[in-house]
């Protein structure tokens, strides 16, 4: 158990539809990661929080993506009008600082679009 | 051509055996990452490196920076080493802590 929980485990979802994910990182980190990982691939990088401030996206977060961490807390990441491209593993990571030895990687949430 | 490059893509060995998975890069970085993924998805991180060499049990990394090449070496390598191995660079640009960039991970699979 890494202690970051991410929900939920799995998502089928139909073309066009809205979903959302939830990470609970570790409860003192300050920074937390969102990536997305196809089969085959390395992890790619989405968006990261320092406390609630979202500091970075990458250009592969389309307009119909967003991401909060509205408490600083927890954060969530939406897909809107989800596409076929769209399905992926899903990771959350946090860590204390920014140059934290440990990464803490949570189970990720796995998304099929049909 | 990726930023980060590993080697080999695909790794088998017998138990016992001396393993080394290598990962270089062609941008500047502030410190490397070598995480283990199991199947299913659970990553943990193994090593962050900025310098130098550093030992944790069986498993040792490397890095060179100015040669932009690090390796992860496990040592008498067992059933339970069978994972994906990725390596990830973290960038060091306009003092943002910037971001990770991965790479497509070596898959190992040790036989007993």
């Amino acid at each position: 158990d890494t202690g970051v929980s991410q929900n939920p485990r799995h998502k089928i979802t139909k073309r066009g539809q809205n979903v959302t994910f939830r990470c609970d990182p570790i409860s003192e980190h300050n920074r937390l990661y969102w990536y997305r990982q196809t089969l085959g691939q390395g992890p790619e990088f989405l968006t990261y929080f320092q406390n609630e401030a979202q500091l970075e996206k990458s250009r592969l977060l389309s307009d119909r993506f967003s991401a909060e961490r509205p408490k600083g807390s927890f954060s969530t990441l939406e897909i809107q009008r989800t596409e076929q491209g769209d399905s992926a593993m899903y990771l959350c990571a946090s860590s204390l600082t920014p140059r934290a030895e440990k990464l803490f990687f949570g189970s990720g949430t796995q998304l099929s679009v049909l | 051509k990726n930023e980060v490059e590993q080697s080999p893509q695909n790794l088998t060995a017998q138990e016992g055996e001396f393993i080394t998975i290598n990962c270089s890069y062609s941008v500047g970085i502030s410190a490397l990452h070598w995480l283990q993924q199991h199947p299913g998805g659970g990553i943990v991180s193994l090593f962050m490196l900025s310098s130098g060499k550093k030992k944790h049990g069986r498993l040792i990394a490397t890095i060179n920076i100015q040669e932009k090449h690090s390796s992860l070496h496990i040592t008498a390598s067992h059933p339970r080493d069978s994972a994906v191995y990725i390596c990830a660079v973290l960038l060091n640009y306009g003092g943002s802590q910037g971001n990770l960039i991965f790479g497509k991970g070596t898959k190992l699979s040790v036989k007993p």
